[in-house]
Formats: structure tokens, sequence, C-alpha cells
């Protein structure tokens, strides 16, 4: 267990609305990322960040922003959601030796 | 960027058999990592094994084991005496050195049959 939670663990929410995801760490690792996971696409890198208030952009990072004003949280904003958004979002911290380690996901779907 | 193709949407194995599965990928860089994840019906990504590009000798842990193949860009995982918790979804990862980023493949369904 690495020590990292996700809130909330399910949302449903409405198109257009902002929404807010976190992920909270214990084990004050620098590097943190978040990704989003469909059907036939595996895992894509949305945004990750390599230190507080130092932060990139992956793959899919259109329509998402992020934050990480403190070394054990960052959250990922969705600033007006939309269904393309819809899927399960995983934060993962990565522990200097390269190999990542995951929270338990957050499964959000916008209607 | 760097590619991952696992080309087996599924596979299914009898209890106490081996299965291979498959991952090649596509990349400029000398020096990297590999990585199996395996996610079960829980959702949980759990790490399964890694490689370092730059070791020759492949990983094993325990019931399982790799195949890396550098010059082919190949990296496949093989469970021995499969049972009926590996029931789940295998993802192939390509760890970059810079920014320690991961890009993973389309995932392998894997159900181990009684």
């Amino acid at each position: 267990d690495a020590g990292i939670t996700q809130s909330p663990r399910h949302k449903v929410t409405e198109t257009g609305t902002p929404v807010t995801l976190r992920c909270h760490q214990t084990e004050n690792h620098r590097y943190m990322y978040w990704y989003r996971q469909d059907p036939g696409h595996g895992l894509r890198l949305i945004h990750y960040s390599y230190g507080v208030k130092d932060t990139d952009k992956g793959e899919v990072s259109d329509g998402y922003s992020v934050s990480r004003s403190k070394t054990e949280d960052f959250l990922l904003t969705l600033e007006s959601a939309t269904s393309s958004q819809t899927s399960v979002y995983f934060c993962a911290i990565g522990t200097g030796t390269y190999e990542q380690y995951f929270g338990p996901g957050t499964r959000l779907t916008v209607t | 960027a760097q590619t991952v193709t696992q080309s087996q949407p599924e596979m299914s194995v009898q209890e106490a058999e081996t299965v291979t599965l498959s991952c090649t990928y596509d990349t400029s860089e000398n020096n990297y990592y590999l990585f199996w994840y395996k996610q079960p019906p829980s959702r949980q990504m759990i790490l399964v094994i890694r490689q370092e590009a730059y070791k020759q000798q492949n990983a094993t842990e325990n019931r399982f084991s790799v195949n890396f193949q550098k010059a082919a860009k190949s990296f496949s995982l093989k469970i021995s005496d499969s049972q009926l918790g590996d029931t789940a979804m295998y993802f192939c990862a390509f760890g970059e050195t810079s920014g320690s980023r991961l890009t993973f493949g389309e995932g392998t369904q894997l159900t181990v049959n009684p």
C-alpha cells in the first residue's frame, strides 16, 4: 500500500459544471500523475507534477488543469465537464526509481 | 513519442498451466524501464514486475518472469502455474527516465479457468 487516496471515489455531474478530483499521498514523493482509463485505450497521461507548483502536460491534457500547492496533494480540475470526460481517473506517485504506484481510482460520469 | 502495443486483447489459460502475454514497443531512447501492471476486477493497478533496459538479465518475481528482447523491442510476460487470482487485465508500460512518465498499452484481459 503506497499511501495514496483519491476523492471522491465516484461522482456524477452534469455537462458544463466544474469538477475537482483530489489525490493525496502520505509518503512525500516528488512525482505525481493523473491518468484517465477508457476502454480500448489503456491508461493515458493527463498531467503530471515534479514538485510543488511544477506541473506539465501529458498526452490528453485538453480540458483539464492541475494544481499542486503542497507536496501531498495533487488536484485535477475539469473547468467545464463534457460527456467525453466520462472516465475512470487514476492518480499515481513516482517513487524515484521509475515505477509508479496507483490510487484506487475515481469513476466520473458526466451526464 | 513512445508507443506500446499489446496485440492480444483477450487470453485464457487453465489453472496450473503457463501463459505468455506479448508486448512490443517503439522508442528511440536507449535508457528506459518496462513494467507489467495487473488490474483485477477491483480496478486497483498493481505493479507485477519491472525491467531495466540496461540489464540483459530477465526479471523474475515468483511465478512471473519476462522475456526482454531489446533489439526486437519486445517485452513478454510469462505466468507459470496460473492461479484463479491471476484473472485480470494486464498492462505493459514503457517508462521514460526523463520525468518518469509511463506510456501504457491497451491491455490484455487474462482469464484463468478452473
